[in-house]
């Protein structure tokens, strides 16, 4: 069973499309996140959700827009896409709220490419 | 601020030998976790270890184990008996100075290479 999953797992599109990356965890956490990692391998922590409240919401351009409709999802939905928002999306979740004390549990990964 | 620091970017090592991939941090909180992951070719991030920080026992899980000093705040990942499929990106992850407690800040990474 997957922990984790986020569909799909390529994306390919256009320049100022919009697009969603789902992501669903089944295994009972309360916190979920949504990291970008670029092309040099940085991974950098986009947003977090706590039981479907947004916690953290880092410096993140206004065409990203996380939804969560209920605490085992948390979907990303980008509008108007740009070539630098090419990178690989990942879903993570952990326990509850004290994050900096729980394991966090990341997805696959989307790898986004806009052209 | 970058508050994790990875200072090598490439590691390699023969197979069966042992290798230390190191991570520098500066956090303000009190009690925290550390984290280790493996992110392979395949893309996904993989937890290999974790360390409690109010904790003087390093944190040991088969071939891996850390070597933690708080005081420095310095937390490396030692892998014995190092195996091909070991090879890939390794992230070290702290809390951050200041702000939210409820993230974590990534190192840069460190691509460690295993040689047959």
């Amino acid at each position: 069973d997957t922990a984790v999953s986020q569909t799909p797992k390529y994306l390919v599109t256009q320049m100022g499309n919009d697009k969603s990356i789902k992501c669903e965890q089944n295994l009972g956490h309360d916190t979920m996140y949504w990291y970008k990692q670029d092309s040099k391998k940085f991974l950098k922590i986009m947003f977090s959700y706590n039981n479907k409240e947004l916690i953290i919401n880092e410096t993140v351009p206004n065409r990203f827009s996380p939804k969560s409709p209920d605490k085992a999802h948390l979907n990303l939905h980008i509008n108007s896409l740009e070539l630098g928002d090419s990178a690989v999306y990942f879903c993570a979740s952990s326990l509850g709220l004290a994050s900096i004390q729980e394991t966090q549990y990341f997805g696959p990964g989307t790898r986004l490419l806009v052209l | 601020a970058q508050t994790v620091t990875q200072s090598q970017p490439e590691m390699s090592v023969q197979e069966a030998e042992t290798v230390t991939l190191s991570c520098t941090y500066d956090t303000s909180e009190s009690d925290y976790y550390l984290f280790w992951y493996k992110q392979p070719p395949s893309r996904q991030m993989i937890l290999v270890i974790r360390q409690e920080a109010y904790k003087q026992q390093n944190a040991t899980e088969n071939r891996f184990s850390v070597n933690f000093q708080k005081a420095a705040k310095s937390f490396s990942l030692k892998i014995s008996d190092s195996q091909l499929g070991d090879a890939a990106m390794y992230f070290c992850a702290s809390p951050p100075i200041g702000g939210s407690n409820y993230k974590l800040t990534f190192g840069k990474g460190t691509l460690l290479t295993v040689n047959p």
